[in-house]
């Protein structure tokens, strides 16, 4: 079975600070696809970035960028600069391509204090 | 911008109520989505369909049923509410195809409370 753990439940930083969140994921797949997903308090989920599994160059989206890791299976999201607005639940997802169905982590509730 | 709609932000239902989530999307996407929202469980898929009067059971259908009459317009139905079923409930949609990139997109979602 395809799983995805967040093993933080809870982060908090500064301002301006950077601040990395961790996922691991397993699969016996070779090709698939990694989201980190953001879902501001009471807002919707957006997606904040996106990793194909055979493009070794890491993602990266102005502040927001990854570390992905295949042979570790573990697919970090760094957050650089953070800001107020960053304040949010982080879920990271996964799904093997031609599939339609996302698997989600449980989730890292990130506060950014000013 | 896709805009996914979820008709209720929040819901209060007594237990064995029959109840209706709404949800429609306006970018003609084939796949539309039901998760619930858990603390510390994350996001679990309750049903999908991927067209028109298609539907898959997801990892936790039990106790729910979907209606995908439209395109645009996935329901999700709980048949007696019941109070294990008090969540959060979110809807997404999707494109199949390369060039849509896998990527789902969200509505706000709909808090659920059953007494």
């Amino acid at each position: 079975a395809q799983t995805v753990t967040q093993s933080q439940p809870e982060m908090s930083v500064q301002e301006a600070e950077t601040v990395t969140l961790s996922c691991t994921y397993d699969t016996s797949e070779s090709n698939y696809y990694l989201f980190w997903y953001k879902q501001p308090p009471s807002r919707q989920m957006i997606l904040v970035i996106r990793q194909e599994a055979y493009k070794q160059q890491n993602a990266t989206e102005n502040r927001f960028s990854v570390n992905f890791q295949k042979a570790a299976k573990s697919f970090s999201l760094k957050i650089s600069d953070s800001q107020l607005g960053d304040t949010a639940m982080y879920f990271c997802a996964f799904n093997h391509q031609g599939a339609q169905k996302l698997v989600f982590g449980q989730g890292t509730r990130l506060t950014i204090n000013p | 911008d896709v805009k996914v709609t979820q008709s209720s932000r929040y819901l209060v239902k007594r237990t064995g109520e029959k109840v209706f989530l709404e949800c429609v999307q306006d970018m003609d996407h084939e796949n539309m989505f039901w998760y619930r929202q858990d603390p510390g469980l994350g996001l679990r898929l309750i049903y999908f369909s991927y067209d028109v009067k298609m539907k898959e059971k997801g990892d936790i259908p039990e106790g729910y049923s979907v209606s995908r009459e439209k395109k645009e317009r996935f329901s999700l139905i709980l048949e007696s509410a019941s109070t294990n079923q008090t969540s959060m409930y979110l809807c997404a949609s999707s494109s199949p195809g390369q060039l849509a990139k896998n990527i789902q997109y969200f509505g706000a979602g709909t808090r659920l409370s059953v007494l």
